[in-house]
């Protein structure tokens, strides 16, 4: 039962151009929502997260949008640069288990000179 | 280093054997978390380590696998008798405080274990 879901595996984008990575959820008891960056043999790190009291929150070239009602988060990456090729990990935690993150299965984004 | 550092970065073991997997956080962190990421799939969280409190292991697939975190730094996770189904990415992570939404948590580069 997978509660996050990227259904995207890939996306493709010119440089310069803005990137949306989509990510859904079916648990009504999330409420705190993160976005990882994952590079080849590397651990992901954080990119950015989102409070469900909110339905936008920006940091620099990268702003998520979250629609509690539609269950449906966005990652908005403008413009686009070649390092921001790497795969993108959507995560999702609630109040019970504060502690888990559970992730979607990433979306490889490939970003064209 | 500064960053969470996981040995070995490669294992691969025969089938029915058992893995000792290792994780040594960032100092001073009190959280310690357990992931894998299989072909395909998301990561998966396996078990949280929290100070001194019992770990919450409610992720682990099964029996045979365990973890241990000692003096609340550096946590092995054990694979018994290992599986083919096992193969996988294990990720270690720690942060400062307990929650993810609280504090960052930082992944170390994981252990690609492959089970033949």
């Amino acid at each position: 039962d997978q509660q996050v879901k990227q259904n995207s595996p890939s996306l493709s984008v010119q440089e310069g151009r803005i990137s949306i990575l989509n990510c859904d959820y079916t648990n009504s008891m999330f409420d705190y929502f993160l976005w990882y960056k994952k590079y080849p043999a590397e651990g992901p790190t954080f990119l950015i997260s989102i409070s469900s009291i909110k339905d936008k929150n920006e940091d620099g070239r990268f702003t998520v949008f979250l629609n509690k009602s539609a269950k449906h988060l966005s990652l908005h990456i403008v413009p686009s640069q070649p390092g921001d090729s790497a795969v993108y990990f959507c995560a999702a935690s609630s109040i019970q288990g504060a502690q888990k993150l559970v992730f979607g299965q990433g979306t490889r984004l490939t970003i064209n000179p | 280093g500064a960053g969470v550092s996981q040995s070995p970065s490669n294992k691969v073991t025969e089938k029915g054997k058992d893995v000792e997997l290792r994780c040594d956080p960032i100092s001073g962190h009190t959280a310690l978390y357990w992931y894998r990421q299989s072909l395909g799939q998301g990561l998966e969280f396996l078990i949280y380590f929290q100070g001194n409190s019992a770990p919450d292991k409610s992720g682990l697939p099964s029996d045979r696998f365990s973890a241990e975190r000692t003096g609340g730094s550096v946590s092995t996770l054990t694979i018994q008798r290992t599986q083919q189904e096992d193969s996988a990415v294990y990720l270690c992570a720690s942060s400062l405080l307990f929650r993810p939404r609280d504090t960052e948590a930082f992944f170390g580069q994981g252990t690609r274990l492959t089970v033949v």
